[in-house]
């Protein structure tokens, strides 16, 4: 069935250090991915959005990177910060406009002092 | 962007009961969505909501046991039914907001969640 993965569950970053956060999808016909942040006791809250007709958006010291031959996404946050901590979820659309989102199982990012 | 509320915000139940959450959201929506988040795991679609009609239902989940209201554009409520310890999780509403985000594609925003824990 669909699914969307990722490598690693938990990653461990010295503050100020780059973390990459990476995904696989199965759906080659997915065509809008998002990342999402959610902090303990919290909701998961929007970082950024790529379409699958581009390859790289950048925003506020995040990038994300789509590989569409391999099917892979990954998020960047540049000179990461203790309020970084979170669990991170991919989410790929597999039907365009149905809203009906795939989560991955989440990466957990440790900021180290 | 959209402002989710829910309540409970947590809850502690005995195992046989019911529990219904509510969904409030600041401005009319057309789709609202609940979703399962199980202890450590990633969410999962329950249903969606849809306005002055039955909910559409994902494979692994009833109407019976998840019964979901949708009386206007800015409420929903989702009911567990006959809880069991399984049924523990967080439970969480969600709305897209296709006016939102770069790509205006349809970013999904979402309430805080409510944490449903069955004894």
């Amino acid at each position: 069935g669909e699914s969307v993965g990722l490598h690693l569950p938990t990653l461990s970053v010295q503050e100020g250090d780059n973390s990459i956060i990476n995904c696989a999808y199965s759906n080659s016909a997915s065509d809008y991915f998002i990342w999402y942040k959610q902090e303990s006791g919290k909701g998961p809250q929007f970082i950024i959005d790529i379409r699958s007709n581009m390859d790289k958006r950048q925003g506020q010291r995040v990038t994300v990177l789509l590989n569409k031959t391999v099917k892979h996404l990954s998020l960047q946050i540049a000179a990461t910060q203790p309020g970084d901590s979170a669990v991170y979820f991919c989410a790929e659309m597999p039907t365009s406009g149905t809203y009906k989102y795939i989560f991955g199982t989440g990466t957990r990012l440790k900021v180290l002092a | 962007s959209a402002v989710i509320s829910q309540k409970p915000s947590r809850d502690i139940c005995q195992r046989g009961t019911s529990l219904t959450i509510q969904c409030q959201v600041d401005s009319q929506v057309t789709m609202m969505f609940w979703y399962r988040q199980q202890p450590g795991q990633s969410l999962t679609l329950i249903a969606t909501a849809n306005q002055g009609s039955e909910a559409t239902y994902e494979s692994g989940f009833v109407i019976d046991k998840f019964p979901i209201s949708r009386p206007n554009l800015t409420f929903s409520t989702l009911t567990v039914s006959n809880m069991s310890p399984e049924d523990s999780s967080i439970y969480l509403c969600s709305v897209e907001d296709r006016a939102g985000g770069y790509l205006n594609t349809g970013e999904l925003f979402f309430g805080e969640g409510s944490r449903l824990t069955v004894l």
